[in-house]
Protein backbone atom coordinates (compact mmCIF):
# COMPACT_ATOMS: atom_id res chain seq x y z
CA UNK A 1 0.00 0.00 0.00
CA UNK A 2 1.35 3.35 -1.32
CA UNK A 3 2.04 6.03 1.93
CA UNK A 4 -0.22 8.49 0.65
CA UNK A 5 -2.39 7.90 -1.94
CA UNK A 6 -4.55 10.42 -4.50
CA UNK A 7 -6.52 10.23 -7.48
CA UNK A 8 -4.49 11.40 -10.28
CA UNK A 9 -8.04 12.63 -12.47
CA UNK A 10 -7.95 14.29 -14.24
CA UNK A 11 -10.80 16.28 -13.22
CA UNK A 12 -13.24 18.55 -15.49
CA UNK A 13 -15.81 20.80 -13.38
CA UNK A 14 -17.51 23.67 -14.64
CA UNK A 15 -16.72 27.17 -13.69
CA UNK A 16 -18.82 28.16 -10.28
CA UNK A 17 -18.52 24.57 -9.13
CA UNK A 18 -17.51 22.79 -5.70
CA UNK A 19 -14.51 21.27 -6.32
CA UNK A 20 -13.35 17.91 -3.84
CA UNK A 21 -10.35 16.91 -3.82
CA UNK A 22 -9.00 14.12 -1.75
CA UNK A 23 -6.09 11.81 -0.32
CA UNK A 24 -5.53 9.09 1.94
CA UNK A 25 -2.65 7.90 3.76
CA UNK A 26 -1.42 4.82 5.83
CA UNK A 27 1.06 6.31 8.01
CA UNK A 28 -0.24 6.93 11.69
CA UNK A 29 2.54 9.33 12.54
CA UNK A 30 1.85 11.93 9.62
CA UNK A 31 0.83 14.80 12.14
CA UNK A 32 0.78 17.60 9.37
CA UNK A 33 -1.29 17.63 6.52
CA UNK A 34 -0.81 20.33 3.53
CA UNK A 35 -2.13 21.26 -0.02
CA UNK A 36 -0.12 22.42 -2.96
CA UNK A 37 -0.92 23.92 -6.54
CA UNK A 38 1.42 23.17 -9.17
CA UNK A 39 0.84 25.26 -12.61
CA UNK A 40 2.92 23.14 -15.54
CA UNK A 41 6.07 23.10 -14.95
CA UNK A 42 6.57 25.10 -12.36
CA UNK A 43 7.06 24.58 -8.71
CA UNK A 44 4.41 23.79 -5.65
CA UNK A 45 2.92 26.88 -4.03
CA UNK A 46 1.84 26.16 -0.56
CA UNK A 47 -2.12 26.35 -0.06
CA UNK A 48 -3.53 25.43 3.06
CA UNK A 49 -1.49 23.54 5.87
CA UNK A 50 -3.36 21.90 9.05
CA UNK A 51 -2.04 19.85 12.21
CA UNK A 52 -4.92 18.79 13.28
CA UNK A 53 -8.19 16.77 12.77
CA UNK A 54 -11.23 19.33 11.70
CA UNK A 55 -11.28 21.98 8.95
CA UNK A 56 -9.71 25.03 7.93
CA UNK A 57 -10.65 28.02 5.75
CA UNK A 58 -9.06 30.23 3.99
CA UNK A 59 -11.11 32.06 1.43
CA UNK A 60 -12.39 29.78 -1.41
CA UNK A 61 -10.44 27.04 0.11
CA UNK A 62 -11.12 24.53 2.84
CA UNK A 63 -8.98 21.88 4.37
CA UNK A 64 -10.52 18.96 5.84
CA UNK A 65 -8.57 16.22 7.94
CA UNK A 66 -9.52 13.44 9.42
CA UNK A 67 -7.50 11.27 11.33
CA UNK A 68 -9.53 8.78 12.32
CA UNK A 69 -10.19 7.83 8.90
CA UNK A 70 -6.39 8.89 7.74
CA UNK A 71 -8.48 11.12 4.99
CA UNK A 72 -7.75 14.58 3.94
CA UNK A 73 -9.84 16.83 1.67
CA UNK A 74 -9.43 20.45 -0.37
CA UNK A 75 -12.64 22.15 -1.12
CA UNK A 76 -12.49 24.93 -3.52
CA UNK A 77 -15.53 26.92 -4.02
CA UNK A 78 -17.20 29.20 -6.67
CA UNK A 79 -14.18 27.91 -8.65
CA UNK A 80 -12.65 29.67 -11.65
CA UNK A 81 -10.77 29.26 -14.76
CA UNK A 82 -7.41 30.05 -12.69
CA UNK A 83 -8.07 27.41 -10.55
CA UNK A 84 -6.89 25.18 -12.96
CA UNK A 85 -3.70 23.14 -11.94
CA UNK A 86 -2.49 20.00 -10.14
CA UNK A 87 -3.14 20.01 -6.85
CA UNK A 88 -0.76 18.10 -4.86
CA UNK A 89 -1.51 16.57 -0.82
CA UNK A 90 1.99 16.49 1.11
CA UNK A 91 2.07 15.22 4.70
CA UNK A 92 5.27 14.89 7.52
CA UNK A 93 5.72 13.35 10.55
CA UNK A 94 7.18 16.21 12.13
CA UNK A 95 10.36 14.67 11.49
CA UNK A 96 10.64 17.51 7.95
CA UNK A 97 10.42 15.33 5.37
CA UNK A 98 7.35 15.96 2.98
CA UNK A 99 6.16 12.51 1.24
CA UNK A 100 3.45 14.09 -1.35
CA UNK A 101 0.75 12.47 -3.42
CA UNK A 102 0.78 12.22 -7.17
CA UNK A 103 -1.14 14.76 -8.05
CA UNK A 104 -4.96 15.73 -9.27
CA UNK A 105 -5.17 17.83 -12.87
CA UNK A 106 -8.17 19.78 -12.41
CA UNK A 107 -9.39 21.99 -15.14
CA UNK A 108 -12.52 24.51 -14.24
CA UNK A 109 -14.29 24.90 -17.98
CA UNK A 110 -15.46 28.78 -18.43
CA UNK B 1 6.38 38.48 -0.18
CA UNK B 2 9.46 36.36 0.30
CA UNK B 3 9.87 33.72 -2.31
CA UNK B 4 12.65 30.78 -2.59
CA UNK B 5 14.79 31.42 -5.95
CA UNK B 6 16.78 28.84 -7.92
CA UNK B 7 19.47 28.93 -10.99
CA UNK B 8 19.58 28.01 -13.63
CA UNK B 9 16.06 27.29 -14.70
CA UNK B 10 16.91 25.28 -17.41
CA UNK B 11 20.12 23.07 -16.92
CA UNK B 12 21.66 20.69 -20.26
CA UNK B 13 24.15 18.67 -19.68
CA UNK B 14 26.37 15.46 -20.85
CA UNK B 15 26.23 12.22 -18.97
CA UNK B 16 28.70 11.82 -16.97
CA UNK B 17 29.05 15.91 -16.01
CA UNK B 18 29.42 17.54 -12.76
CA UNK B 19 26.28 20.09 -12.72
CA UNK B 20 25.50 22.59 -9.49
CA UNK B 21 21.68 23.72 -9.03
CA UNK B 22 21.55 26.86 -7.02
CA UNK B 23 18.79 28.26 -4.42
CA UNK B 24 18.57 30.96 -2.54
CA UNK B 25 15.80 30.52 0.60
CA UNK B 26 13.61 32.71 1.95
CA UNK B 27 15.89 34.80 4.64
CA UNK B 28 14.74 34.14 7.94
CA UNK B 29 14.43 30.11 7.47
CA UNK B 30 16.77 27.45 8.67
CA UNK B 31 15.33 24.20 6.94
CA UNK B 32 16.72 23.79 3.56
CA UNK B 33 15.66 20.71 1.32
CA UNK B 34 15.58 19.68 -1.81
CA UNK B 35 13.19 17.54 -4.18
CA UNK B 36 13.11 16.05 -7.63
CA UNK B 37 10.49 15.56 -10.05
CA UNK B 38 10.76 13.05 -12.65
CA UNK B 39 8.54 14.30 -15.43
CA UNK B 40 5.03 12.80 -15.31
CA UNK B 41 5.70 11.47 -11.69
CA UNK B 42 5.16 13.42 -8.09
CA UNK B 43 7.50 14.86 -6.09
CA UNK B 44 9.94 13.09 -4.11
CA UNK B 45 12.25 13.83 -0.79
CA UNK B 46 16.40 14.08 -1.31
CA UNK B 47 17.78 15.81 1.63
CA UNK B 48 17.22 17.85 4.26
CA UNK B 49 19.61 20.32 5.51
CA UNK B 50 20.00 22.05 9.32
CA UNK B 51 22.58 23.72 11.12
CA UNK B 52 25.01 23.26 8.20
CA UNK B 53 24.57 19.32 8.20
CA UNK B 54 22.34 16.66 6.39
CA UNK B 55 19.55 15.64 8.53
CA UNK B 56 18.04 13.55 6.66
CA UNK B 57 18.02 11.88 3.13
CA UNK B 58 16.51 9.49 0.90
CA UNK B 59 17.63 6.15 -0.90
CA UNK B 60 17.83 8.48 -3.86
CA UNK B 61 20.61 10.81 -2.44
CA UNK B 62 23.63 8.48 -3.21
CA UNK B 63 27.25 9.30 -3.43
CA UNK B 64 26.47 10.99 -6.30
CA UNK B 65 24.75 13.62 -4.68
CA UNK B 66 25.98 16.34 -2.04
CA UNK B 67 24.85 19.65 -0.80
CA UNK B 68 26.61 22.55 0.73
CA UNK B 69 25.33 26.10 1.95
CA UNK B 70 28.78 27.44 1.13
CA UNK B 71 27.99 30.88 2.64
CA UNK B 72 24.66 32.45 4.56
CA UNK B 73 22.17 32.66 1.65
CA UNK B 74 23.03 30.51 -1.30
CA UNK B 75 22.43 26.45 -0.82
CA UNK B 76 23.58 23.87 -3.57
CA UNK B 77 23.01 20.50 -4.85
CA UNK B 78 25.48 18.67 -6.59
CA UNK B 79 25.27 16.11 -8.98
CA UNK B 80 29.13 14.93 -9.51
CA UNK B 81 28.35 12.28 -12.10
CA UNK B 82 25.37 12.85 -14.01
CA UNK B 83 23.04 9.93 -15.74
CA UNK B 84 20.57 9.80 -17.86
CA UNK B 85 17.95 8.76 -15.24
CA UNK B 86 18.80 12.38 -13.77
CA UNK B 87 16.28 14.31 -15.76
CA UNK B 88 14.01 15.77 -13.79
CA UNK B 89 12.68 18.60 -12.17
CA UNK B 90 15.15 19.65 -8.79
CA UNK B 91 13.40 21.97 -6.23
CA UNK B 92 14.71 23.79 -3.58
CA UNK B 93 12.44 24.79 -0.55
CA UNK B 94 12.76 26.00 3.29
CA UNK B 95 10.74 25.98 6.02
CA UNK B 96 10.76 27.60 9.60
CA UNK B 97 9.33 25.34 12.66
CA UNK B 98 7.83 28.67 14.48
CA UNK B 99 4.82 27.48 14.11
CA UNK B 100 5.11 23.84 14.67
CA UNK B 101 3.73 23.24 11.26
CA UNK B 102 6.38 21.59 9.42
CA UNK B 103 5.41 24.16 6.22
CA UNK B 104 8.16 24.32 3.59
CA UNK B 105 8.05 26.83 0.53
CA UNK B 106 9.25 25.67 -2.62
CA UNK B 107 11.15 27.78 -5.81
CA UNK B 108 10.23 27.53 -9.07
CA UNK B 109 12.87 24.95 -9.63
CA UNK B 110 15.51 23.68 -12.00
CA UNK B 111 14.83 21.86 -15.01
CA UNK B 112 18.24 19.40 -15.30
CA UNK B 113 17.87 17.49 -19.34
CA UNK B 114 20.96 14.84 -19.21
CA UNK B 115 21.83 13.95 -22.33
Amino acid sequence: QKEVEQDPGPLSVPEGAIVSLNCTYSNSAFQYFMWYRQYSRKGPELLMYTYSSGNKEDGRFTAQVDKSSKYISLFIRDSQPSDSATYLCAMSGGNEKLTFGTGTRLTIIP
Amino acid sequence: EPEVTQTPSHQVTQMGQEVILRCVPISNHLYFYWYRQILGQKVEFLVSFYNNEISEKSEIFDDQFSVERPDGSNFTLKIRSTKLEDSAMYFCASGTDRDNTDTQYFGPGTRLTVL
